[in-house]
């Protein structure tokens, strides 16, 4: 079954502290990796993208590291600000031809605190 | 360039009532997506145009919601009769082919 699950489900850390987010995929057949980030009221905006062959991808202070033999990925913060603080949404697009699926995780929700 | 565009923003309607979305995607964009979002939960896809023809609406709840996607262009979605479950953002995403889409801002429907 085409399924990605995040962990953790919520994550509170001080304004400075790095943190990582995991997600982890059973989609196939592969073709990317986007991770989202999602303000509270707003629409995703993507952070990252990655296809097979790439391990990571750097945005800024956000890096994406994609591990496509055990079917993980993980964002790394670093230097967390108050602004982190959303909904950090780990997306597979599974291939299918001509049209390609979605296939979205539930989301780690994210507070810095100062 | 421009983003995806959607209105209304906020829709407050009372349960029985048709309510109707849209969407304008990025210019040249051949897919578009509409998903529901209930508070607290990662989007679900309700249906997937490529072009004006739909290529997958599985998980669209046909005896209420319908959709369609005018000249390949714009995207309208309705809801009709409303259940106060269809509470949620309701988000158009659109793509250029296997490339990252782009979310509009989404639509904020509350049903009383």
């Amino acid at each position: 079954k085409n399924q990605v699950e995040q962990s953790p489900q919520s994550l509170i850390i001080l304004e400075g502290k790095n943190c990582t987010l995991q997600c982890n995929y059973t989609v196939s057949p592969f073709s990317n990796l986007r991770w989202y980030k999602q303000d509270t009221g707003r629409g995703p905006v993507s952070l990252t993208i990655m296809t097979f062959s790439e391990n990571t991808k750097s945005n800024g202070r956000y890096t994406a590291t994609l591990d496509a033999d055990t079917k993980q990925s993980s964002l790394h913060i670093t230097a967390s600000q108050l602004s982190d603080s959303a909904s950090y949404i780990c997306v597979v697009t599974r291939s299918g031809g001509a049209t390609n699926k979605l296939i979205f995780g539930t989301g780690t929700l994210l507070a810095v605190q100062p | 360039e421009a983003g995806v565009a959607q209105s209304p923003r906020y829709k407050i309607i009372e349960k029985r009532q048709s309510v109707a979305f849209w969407c304008n995607p990025i210019s040249g964009h051949a897919t578009l997506y509409w998903y529901q979002q209930i508070l607290g939960q990662g989007p679900k896809l309700l249906i997937q145009f490529q072009n004006n023809g739909v290529v997958d609406d599985s998980q669209l709840p046909k005896d209420r919601f319908s959709a369609e996607r005018l000249k390949g262009v714009d995207s309208t979605l309705k809801i009709q009769p409303a259940k106060l479950e269809d509470s949620a953002v309701y988000l158009c995403a659109s793509s250029l082919g296997q490339l990252e889409a782009f979310f509009g801002q989404g639509t904020r429907l509350t049903v009383v």
